[in-house]
Protein backbone atom coordinates (compact mmCIF):
# COMPACT_ATOMS: atom_id res chain seq x y z
CA UNK A 1 0.00 0.00 0.00
CA UNK A 2 1.07 3.86 0.45
CA UNK A 3 2.51 5.58 3.11
CA UNK A 4 2.33 9.10 3.19
CA UNK A 5 3.50 11.12 5.75
CA UNK A 6 3.00 15.34 6.02
CA UNK A 7 3.68 17.07 9.71
CA UNK A 8 0.96 17.01 11.90
CA UNK A 9 0.90 20.73 12.78
CA UNK A 10 2.71 24.12 11.74
CA UNK A 11 2.45 27.76 13.47
CA UNK A 12 3.32 30.72 10.93
CA UNK A 13 2.96 34.15 11.59
CA UNK A 14 0.44 36.31 8.90
CA UNK A 15 2.49 37.64 5.98
CA UNK A 16 5.22 34.67 6.56
CA UNK A 17 6.03 31.68 4.07
CA UNK A 18 5.01 28.13 5.25
CA UNK A 19 6.43 25.49 3.59
CA UNK A 20 4.64 21.97 4.30
CA UNK A 21 6.13 18.56 3.35
CA UNK A 22 4.49 15.42 2.32
CA UNK A 23 6.58 12.16 1.77
CA UNK A 24 5.40 9.22 -0.25
CA UNK A 25 5.86 5.72 -0.93
CA UNK A 26 4.21 4.30 -4.11
CA UNK A 27 4.71 1.46 -6.64
CA UNK A 28 3.12 2.74 -9.89
CA UNK A 29 3.04 6.68 -8.49
CA UNK A 30 -0.13 8.67 -11.27
CA UNK A 31 -0.28 12.40 -9.42
CA UNK A 32 -0.74 14.01 -6.39
CA UNK A 33 -3.19 16.25 -4.64
CA UNK A 34 -2.87 18.82 -2.36
CA UNK A 35 -6.72 19.80 -0.72
CA UNK A 36 -7.11 22.48 1.73
CA UNK A 37 -9.47 21.08 4.60
CA UNK A 38 -10.91 24.34 6.52
CA UNK A 39 -12.65 23.23 9.97
CA UNK A 40 -15.68 21.85 9.60
CA UNK A 41 -15.90 21.75 6.36
CA UNK A 42 -15.25 19.59 3.03
CA UNK A 43 -11.89 19.64 1.87
CA UNK A 44 -11.27 21.68 -1.61
CA UNK A 45 -8.65 20.88 -4.14
CA UNK A 46 -5.50 23.20 -4.71
CA UNK A 47 -3.46 21.71 -7.13
CA UNK A 48 -2.06 18.49 -8.91
CA UNK A 49 1.41 18.00 -9.89
CA UNK A 50 2.24 14.29 -11.71
CA UNK A 51 5.55 15.83 -13.43
CA UNK A 52 9.02 16.77 -11.53
CA UNK A 53 8.95 20.82 -10.81
CA UNK A 54 7.02 23.59 -9.08
CA UNK A 55 3.47 24.82 -10.34
CA UNK A 56 2.57 27.70 -9.25
CA UNK A 57 -0.78 29.51 -8.84
CA UNK A 58 -1.08 32.98 -7.36
CA UNK A 59 0.13 32.38 -3.36
CA UNK A 60 0.17 28.49 -3.99
CA UNK A 61 2.75 26.73 -5.01
CA UNK A 62 3.54 23.14 -5.19
CA UNK A 63 6.53 21.03 -5.72
CA UNK A 64 7.28 17.40 -6.86
CA UNK A 65 10.39 15.32 -6.90
CA UNK A 66 9.33 11.51 -7.99
CA UNK A 67 12.64 10.52 -7.84
CA UNK A 68 12.63 10.93 -4.14
CA UNK A 69 9.36 10.78 -3.47
CA UNK A 70 8.75 14.27 -1.93
CA UNK A 71 6.32 17.05 -2.47
CA UNK A 72 5.89 20.24 -0.85
CA UNK A 73 3.15 22.77 -0.96
CA UNK A 74 4.59 26.60 -0.59
CA UNK A 75 2.19 29.22 0.86
CA UNK A 76 3.68 32.74 0.38
CA UNK A 77 1.92 35.90 2.19
CA UNK A 78 -0.18 33.74 4.88
CA UNK A 79 -3.58 35.56 5.80
CA UNK A 80 -5.72 34.44 8.83
CA UNK A 81 -8.15 32.64 6.45
CA UNK A 82 -5.05 30.01 5.32
CA UNK A 83 -5.35 28.88 8.93
CA UNK A 84 -6.86 25.04 7.89
CA UNK A 85 -5.48 21.48 7.40
CA UNK A 86 -3.61 20.54 4.17
CA UNK A 87 -3.66 17.55 2.72
CA UNK A 88 -1.42 15.75 0.56
CA UNK A 89 -2.93 12.58 -1.43
CA UNK A 90 -1.29 10.32 -3.92
CA UNK A 91 -2.39 8.22 -6.60
CA UNK A 92 -1.39 4.93 -7.36
CA UNK A 93 -1.60 2.57 -10.45
CA UNK A 94 -0.72 -0.16 -8.46
CA UNK A 95 -3.71 0.31 -6.44
CA UNK A 96 -6.51 0.81 -8.92
CA UNK A 97 -6.15 4.62 -9.47
CA UNK A 98 -7.79 5.75 -5.93
CA UNK A 99 -6.56 8.69 -3.93
CA UNK A 100 -4.45 8.05 -0.70
CA UNK A 101 -4.56 10.95 1.61
CA UNK A 102 -2.50 11.65 4.33
CA UNK A 103 -3.17 12.61 7.95
CA UNK A 104 -3.61 16.39 7.45
CA UNK A 105 -1.16 19.25 8.38
CA UNK A 106 -2.58 21.57 10.38
CA UNK A 107 -1.80 25.33 9.88
CA UNK A 108 -2.40 28.06 12.28
CA UNK A 109 -1.53 31.55 11.27
CA UNK A 110 -1.29 34.18 14.25
CA UNK A 111 -1.25 37.43 13.74
CA UNK B 1 -23.82 25.59 -10.53
CA UNK B 2 -25.12 23.67 -7.20
CA UNK B 3 -22.18 21.37 -5.85
CA UNK B 4 -21.99 17.83 -4.54
CA UNK B 5 -24.70 17.64 -1.84
CA UNK B 6 -25.65 14.70 0.82
CA UNK B 7 -28.35 13.89 3.00
CA UNK B 8 -28.77 13.36 6.19
CA UNK B 9 -26.13 16.16 7.45
CA UNK B 10 -26.35 14.46 10.68
CA UNK B 11 -27.55 11.19 11.50
CA UNK B 12 -27.84 9.31 14.97
CA UNK B 13 -28.83 5.55 15.21
CA UNK B 14 -29.32 3.04 17.47
CA UNK B 15 -26.34 -0.08 17.30
CA UNK B 16 -27.96 -2.95 15.36
CA UNK B 17 -29.91 -0.13 13.07
CA UNK B 18 -29.46 0.30 9.38
CA UNK B 19 -28.53 3.56 7.87
CA UNK B 20 -28.59 4.22 4.47
CA UNK B 21 -26.68 7.52 3.42
CA UNK B 22 -27.61 9.80 -0.06
CA UNK B 23 -25.15 11.74 -2.38
CA UNK B 24 -25.94 13.81 -5.33
CA UNK B 25 -22.87 14.63 -7.21
CA UNK B 26 -22.38 17.12 -9.35
CA UNK B 27 -24.57 17.50 -12.50
CA UNK B 28 -22.42 15.48 -15.30
CA UNK B 29 -19.89 14.10 -13.25
CA UNK B 30 -18.95 10.96 -14.01
CA UNK B 31 -17.50 9.47 -11.23
CA UNK B 32 -18.25 9.08 -7.40
CA UNK B 33 -16.26 8.54 -4.69
CA UNK B 34 -17.20 7.45 -0.74
CA UNK B 35 -15.04 7.78 1.79
CA UNK B 36 -14.85 8.03 5.75
CA UNK B 37 -12.92 10.59 7.67
CA UNK B 38 -12.09 10.78 11.37
CA UNK B 39 -11.40 13.47 13.50
CA UNK B 40 -8.14 15.32 12.82
CA UNK B 41 -7.14 12.53 9.34
CA UNK B 42 -7.32 12.71 6.30
CA UNK B 43 -10.26 10.37 4.40
CA UNK B 44 -10.34 7.13 3.53
CA UNK B 45 -11.36 5.63 0.42
CA UNK B 46 -14.41 3.12 0.85
CA UNK B 47 -15.52 2.36 -2.81
CA UNK B 48 -15.86 4.59 -6.08
CA UNK B 49 -18.08 4.31 -9.37
CA UNK B 50 -18.07 5.43 -13.00
CA UNK B 51 -21.30 5.81 -14.28
CA UNK B 52 -23.57 3.14 -12.70
CA UNK B 53 -21.02 0.72 -12.18
CA UNK B 54 -19.04 -0.01 -9.13
CA UNK B 55 -15.30 -0.21 -9.75
CA UNK B 56 -13.24 -0.40 -6.92
CA UNK B 57 -15.12 -1.40 -3.64
CA UNK B 58 -11.40 -2.47 -1.59
CA UNK B 59 -11.84 0.21 0.65
CA UNK B 60 -15.49 -1.19 2.29
CA UNK B 61 -14.36 -2.04 6.07
CA UNK B 62 -16.84 -5.23 5.73
CA UNK B 63 -19.98 -6.83 4.53
CA UNK B 64 -22.09 -4.81 6.26
CA UNK B 65 -21.19 -1.75 3.97
CA UNK B 66 -23.16 -1.69 0.28
CA UNK B 67 -23.18 1.36 -2.14
CA UNK B 68 -24.76 1.61 -5.12
CA UNK B 69 -25.57 4.06 -7.90
CA UNK B 70 -28.32 2.27 -9.92
CA UNK B 71 -29.03 5.24 -12.32
CA UNK B 72 -24.80 6.69 -12.75
CA UNK B 73 -26.23 9.83 -10.22
CA UNK B 74 -27.62 9.38 -6.96
CA UNK B 75 -25.44 7.18 -4.84
CA UNK B 76 -26.26 5.58 -1.69
CA UNK B 77 -24.38 3.96 0.69
CA UNK B 78 -25.89 1.61 3.24
CA UNK B 79 -24.72 0.46 6.58
CA UNK B 80 -26.17 -2.62 8.38
CA UNK B 81 -26.77 -3.64 11.63
CA UNK B 82 -24.60 -0.56 12.64
CA UNK B 83 -21.69 -0.45 15.24
CA UNK B 84 -20.05 2.06 17.45
CA UNK B 85 -17.09 1.91 15.42
CA UNK B 86 -19.16 3.12 12.19
CA UNK B 87 -19.55 6.73 13.46
CA UNK B 88 -17.53 8.94 11.30
CA UNK B 89 -17.74 11.66 9.07
CA UNK B 90 -18.67 10.11 5.83
CA UNK B 91 -18.35 12.36 2.56
CA UNK B 92 -18.75 11.84 -1.10
CA UNK B 93 -17.19 13.06 -3.95
CA UNK B 94 -17.28 13.86 -7.65
CA UNK B 95 -15.12 14.23 -10.77
CA UNK B 96 -15.84 14.52 -14.19
CA UNK B 97 -13.99 11.85 -15.03
CA UNK B 98 -12.56 8.90 -13.42
CA UNK B 99 -9.28 7.15 -12.04
CA UNK B 100 -8.48 5.19 -15.16
CA UNK B 101 -5.47 6.76 -16.99
CA UNK B 102 -4.55 9.02 -14.15
CA UNK B 103 -6.89 12.11 -15.04
CA UNK B 104 -5.80 15.67 -13.64
CA UNK B 105 -9.68 16.30 -12.63
CA UNK B 106 -9.94 16.75 -9.10
CA UNK B 107 -12.81 15.35 -6.88
CA UNK B 108 -15.19 17.76 -5.72
CA UNK B 109 -16.24 17.28 -1.89
CA UNK B 110 -19.60 17.08 -0.55
CA UNK B 111 -20.44 18.46 3.16
CA UNK B 112 -20.36 15.23 4.54
CA UNK B 113 -22.74 13.01 6.58
CA UNK B 114 -21.53 12.95 10.51
CA UNK B 115 -22.98 9.43 11.51
CA UNK B 116 -23.18 8.61 15.49
CA UNK B 117 -24.35 5.60 16.59
CA UNK B 118 -25.21 4.80 20.28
Amino acid sequence: GQNIDQPTEMTATEGAIVQINCTYQTSGFNGLFWYQQHAGEAPTFLSYNVLDGLEEKGRFSSFLSRSKGYSYLLLKELQMKDSASYLCAVRDRAAGNKLTFGGGTRVLVKP
Amino acid sequence: GAGVSQSPRYKVTKRGQDVALRCDPISGHVSLYWYRQALGQGPEFLTYFNYEAQQDKSGLPNDRFSAERPEGSISTLTIQRTEQRDSAMYRCASSKTGLAGGSSYEQYFGPGTRLTVT
